[in-house]
């Protein structure tokens, strides 16, 4: 499996706070990606980067954004959290260089649930 | 702009039987990708089969195999000897392989199956 985590795993906050979610690879590559899993949607681009400070708008970005300071961490901020929301948070990774060969498979983190009462 | 749909929410497939799970797509590209994932209860979202728009040859990974359908935009996933850790949700996704395109997936709507001992 390739190495991504997410913290924290869940999470229960309330109406108007802030959220930050986590996303971290070990595996050096290149595009990092939010989704939002929500029920009859499928999973939705929240935001993405493309290198280190670079990033841009995916299909549902209002009320988030995003930073990427190092290759390794992807921060996705809620910040004034909705009920609307309320989802699971998946974290991706792709585009890796191994001698030479490029390979562009998506993978996904473990997910974060998050709560907004 | 591209949109994926899987018309069947729940599906239901007899142990050992098979079942053939249905996607269609959009788009006026001419070079993309087709996935399948899985996605379990415990949440972690994974690969199951992956299809190149310009390989006419179905792709196949042991007990599953599609069949592609360009000039219909059709992309089915047929899971053959069913067995009770196949159920799952699944969800059939494209991505774009236009030169600078980000990698970012397209997801539909996913597809329960339940497997029945």
């Amino acid at each position: 499996d390739a190495g991504i985590t997410q913290s924290p795993r869940h999470k229960v906050t309330e109406t108007g706070t802030p959220v930050t979610l986590r996303c971290h690879q070990t595996e050096n590559h290149r595009y990092m990606y939010w989704y939002r899993q929500d029920p009859g949607h499928g999973l939705r681009l929240i935001h993405y980067s493309y290198g280190v400070k670079d990033t841009d708008k995916g299909e549902v970005s209002d009320g988030y954004s995003v930073s990427r300071s190092k290759t390794e961490d992807f921060l996705l901020t809620l910040e004034s959290a909705t009920s609307s929301q309320t989802s699971v948070y998946f974290c991706a990774i792709s585009e890796s260089r191994l001698a030479g060969v490029i390979s562009y498979e998506q993978y996904f983190g473990p997910g974060t649930r998050l709560t907004v009462t | 702009a591209q949109t994926v749909t899987q018309s069947q929410p729940e599906m239901s497939v007899q142990e050992a039987e098979t079942v053939t799970l249905s996607c269609t797509y959009d788009t006026s590209e001419s070079d993309y990708y087709l996935f399948w994932y899985k996605q379990p209860p415990s949440r972690q979202m994974i690969l199951v089969i992956r299809q190149e728009a310009y390989k006419q040859q179905n792709a196949t990974e042991n007990r599953f195999s599609v069949n592609f359908q360009k000039a219909a935009k059709s992309f089915s996933l047929k899971i053959s000897d069913s067995q009770l850790g196949d159920a799952a949700m699944y969800f059939c996704a494209y991505r774009s392989a236009r030169s600078g395109n980000t990698g970012k997936l397209i997801f539909g709507q996913g597809t329960t199956l339940q497997v029945k001992p």
